[in-house]
């Protein structure tokens, strides 16, 4: 399966301000998932990522505050902005390749 | 659209005890596809098992079994002899084929909390 190095692995950040995450995959990949967990909650999607086009935003989710980038077939960001206390989360990227999906070890966001 | 549901939110148990989770889930869709993964307190997500729509076989890995029912929609998971590194949250989730070799965005259920006590 595919390792993926995903950072930061945590951080706090003051509100208003954005943070942007990486991932990286050892190979290829034609998509890349984006997910939310919050706090004592499932994960959810945000969007998935396809290199080479737009993101494609889940329903609750827009461009203006969860952009994205995905410059080639291995390395994705994912860009919190104008950041709330609800957006304290941990912000998980993941790969669909071989037996299944693979998962970043996360972003813990705690907003302040 | 796709549902999982998990109805168990906690269970906790004492280490050598068997345990069972449930998965009860909803699509529409002939060709779909259904995990298990594992989130420890560290946070990451480990990967336990896939299987698809038409292998209803049951799987043991192990301590791990799985019980496929297309009949029930459930896909249930048991723990035999549990420890107390099994501590964790567990998740089931369901994706429908996304065409060629994608499994397609995942359906997570809500996650059941498992506490091995020694």
């Amino acid at each position: 399966s595919a390792v993926i190095s995903q950072k930061p692995s945590r951080d706090i950040c003051q509100r208003g301000t954005s943070l942007t995450i990486q991932c990286q995959v050892d190979s290829q990949v034609t998509m890349m998932f984006w997910y939310r967990q919050q706090p004592g909650q499932s994960l959810t999607l945000i969007a998935t990522a396809n290199q080479g086009s737009e993101a494609t935003y889940e329903s609750g989710f827009v461009i203006d505050k969860f952009p994205i980038s995905r410059p080639n077939l291995t390395f994705s960001t994912l860009t919190v902005s104008n950041m709330s206390p609800e957006d304290s989360s941990i912000y998980l990227c993941s790969v669909d390749r071989g037996g299944g999906y693979t998962f970043g070890s996360g972003t813990r966001l705690t907003v302040v | 659209a796709q549902k999982v549901t998990q109805a168990q939110t906690e269970i906790s148990v004492v280490e050598k005890e068997d345990v069972t989770l449930d998965c009860v889930y909803e699509t529409r869709d002939t060709t779909y596809y259904l995990f298990w993964y594992k989130q420890p307190p560290s946070g990451e997500l480990v990967f336990l098992i896939r299987r698809n729509s038409f292998d209803e076989q049951n799987e043991i890995s192990g301590r791990y079994s799985w019980n496929f029912q297309k009949s029930t929609s459930s896909f249930n998971f048991t723990i035999t002899a549990s420890q107390v590194v099994d501590s964790a949250v567990y998740f089931c989730a369901l994706s429908v084929s996304a065409g060629g070799t994608s499994y397609g965005k995942l359906t997570f259920g809500q996650g059941t909390i498992l506490t091995v006590h020694p």
